[in-house]
């Protein structure tokens, strides 16, 4: 079975801290994503990768950036946490190019104070 | 720049009813469209998508959705929900199916006995 695992389902942080967000996926994917979801908001893109050491900005990345050190991993990193930032991430895979599927970890809720 | 519109945040319905949730988007370009469900406290999973030929497209868990082009719509149905059914569905749209997807803002299915 296809798995997307994030590391922390629930985290507390205070304004200023740097969070790390992480992200593994088994399935040898080269594509990852990172959303934020917020209510009425939908997802917003943050970040994406197409290969190791690629990132490319989303729609929302200020505030924000990551890492692609090996093709499985995929971390988002928040440099000084803002209140703001509370919200839900989720950390997403591209299947097989012709398919479109993505496969969603569950998810990190994180609560900035 | 494409994007996605769902008009309703919420949908009340009773169970065995039949539903409809609506989506439509807008792009310059040919789409490819996705229909993804998140059950409480998971992360999202592919319920359906429509890459190219049939317009009428079936899904998991007994829903189906119709590509309308004319109309720029791709509206989720189920002919009869159950209690089960209740969650988040999110409309999303690509360029191509290896592009990244922009979601709309999700429809909350609250099935009631």
């Amino acid at each position: 079975d296809v798995k997307v695992t994030q590391s922390s389902r629930y985290l507390v942080k205070r304004t200023g801290e740097k969070v790390f967000l992480e992200c593994v996926q088994d399935m040898d994917h080269e594509n990852m994503f990172w959303y934020r979801q917020d209510p009425g908001l939908g997802l917003r893109l943050i970040y994406f990768s197409y290969d190791v050491k690629m990132k490319e900005k989303g729609d929302i990345p200020e505030g924000y950036s990551v890492s692609r050190e090996k093709k499985e991993r995929f971390s988002l990193i928040l440099e000084s946490a803002s209140t703001n930032q509370t919200s839900m991430y989720l950390c997403a895979s591209l299947g097989a190019l012709n398919t479109g599927e993505l496969f969603f970890g569950e998810g990190s809720r994180l609560t900035v104070l | 720049a494409q994007s996605v519109t769902q008009l309703d945040s919420q949908v009340p319905v009773f169970e065995e009813a039949p539903v409809e949730l609506r989506c439509n988007y807008s792009s310059s370009v040919s789409v490819y469209l996705f229909w993804y469900v998140q059950y409480p406290n998971q992360g999202l999973q592919l319920l359906l998508k429509y890459l190219s030929g049939s317009t009428l497209v079936k899904g998991i868990n007994g829903f189906e959705a119709e590509f309308n082009k004319s109309q720029t719509s791709f509206h989720l149905r189920k002919p009869s929900v159950h209690i089960s059914d209740t969650a988040e569905y999110f409309c999303a749209v690509a360029k191509s199916s290896g592009d990244k997807l922009t979601f709309g803002t999700g429809t909350r299915l609250a099935v009631r006995p």
